[in-house]
C-alpha cells in the first residue's frame, strides 16, 4: 500500500535561518506531489507541485523553493525565515486523475 | 470571487442532529469533487469523494448539481466525533492535478 512520511512534525525557527521540509512517497511510483501551506485560522494555499523529477512549478512568489531530487521525494526549503513563513506546511500525493489527495501528517512551523 | 466557497460557520448541533453543508464554485469545467474532514491541527483526510448521481457512506451524503455549480455534504445522526472542519475540494481539468480548497465549515456537535 502507498504511505506518505513528512518530517520533521514540529520546528521551531530564528528569522533568517535555512529551512529544509522533506516529503516521500512509498508504494507508487512517479506521483504528482504538493506542497501546501495553512496559516493559523486561514485555507489551504497551494505552494508548488510537481508531475516528475526535476519538475517544479510554483504557484505562488515567495520566500520559498521546491525540488524533486528523485521521484518519491519533495523537499520544500528557504535560504532565510521570514516570520510570515510561519504556518502548518502538508506535502500530498495523487495516484491519479479522479483521485483525491493524501496528505502527509504535516510540518508545524513557528518562525520566532 | 474565489473559486470554492463555504459557510465558514460554526455549526452548532446536538448529538443526533441533521446538518447539512453547501459549497458552491466558480468554474464551470471541474470535474472533480471531494470532501474533506479536518480535525484541529491535523492533515485533511478525504471523506469522500461526490459523484454526479449523488453518493451515500454510511450517515453521510454527497450531492453535486452541476447546473447551479454547488455540492452539498449531509450528515444525519450527527456524533460528538464529527466535530472537525468540513473542507470542500474541487478539480479543475489539468494534467497537474491541482485541487482547489474552499475555507472550510466548521461542526461543533454539542451532548
Amino acid at each position: 500500500s502507498q504511505t506518505i512520511h513528512q518530517w520533521p512534525a514540529t520546528l521551531v525557527q530564528p528569522v533568517g535561518s535555512p529551512l529544509s521540509l522533506e516529503c516521500t512517497v512509498e508504494g507508487t511510483s512517479n506521483p504528482n506531489l504538493y506542497w501546501y501551506r495553512q496559516a493559523a485560522g486561514r485555507g489551504l494555499q497551494l505552494l508548488f507541485y510537481s508531475v516528475g523529477i526535476g519538475q517544479i512549478s510554483s504557484e505562488v512568489p515567495q520566500n520559498l523553493s521546491a525540488s524533486r531530487p528523485q521521484d518519491r521525494q519533495f523537499i520544500l526549503s528557504s535560504k532565510k525565515l521570514l516570520l510570515s513563513d510561519s504556518g502548518f506546511y502538508l506535502c500530498a500525493w495523487r495516484p491519479g486523475y479522479g483521485y483525491g489527495y493524501t496528505f502527509g501528517s504535516g510540518t508545524r512551523l513557528t518562525v520566532v | 470571487r474565489k473559486e470554492v466557497e463555504q459557510d465558514p460557520g460554526p455549526f452548532n448541533v446536538p448529538e443526533g442532529a441533521t446538518v447539512a453543508f453547501n459549497c458552491t464554485y466558480s468554474n464551470s469545467a471541474s470535474q472533480s469533487f471531494f470532501w474533506y474532514r479536518q480535525d484541529c491541527r491535523k492533515e485533511p483526510k478525504l471523506l469522500m469523494s461526490v459523484y454526479s448521481s449523488g453518493n451515500e457512506d454510511g450517515r453521510f451524503t454527497a450531492q453535486l448539481n452541476r447546473a447551479s455549480q454547488y455540492i452539498s455534504l449531509l450528515i444525519r445522526d450527527s456524533k460528538l466525533s464529527d466535530s472537525a472542519t468540513y473542507l470542500c475540494v474541487v478539480n479543475i481539468v489539468s494534467n497537474t492535478g491541482k485541487l482547489i480548497f474552499g475555507q472550510g465549515t466548521t461542526l461543533q456537535v454539542k451532548p
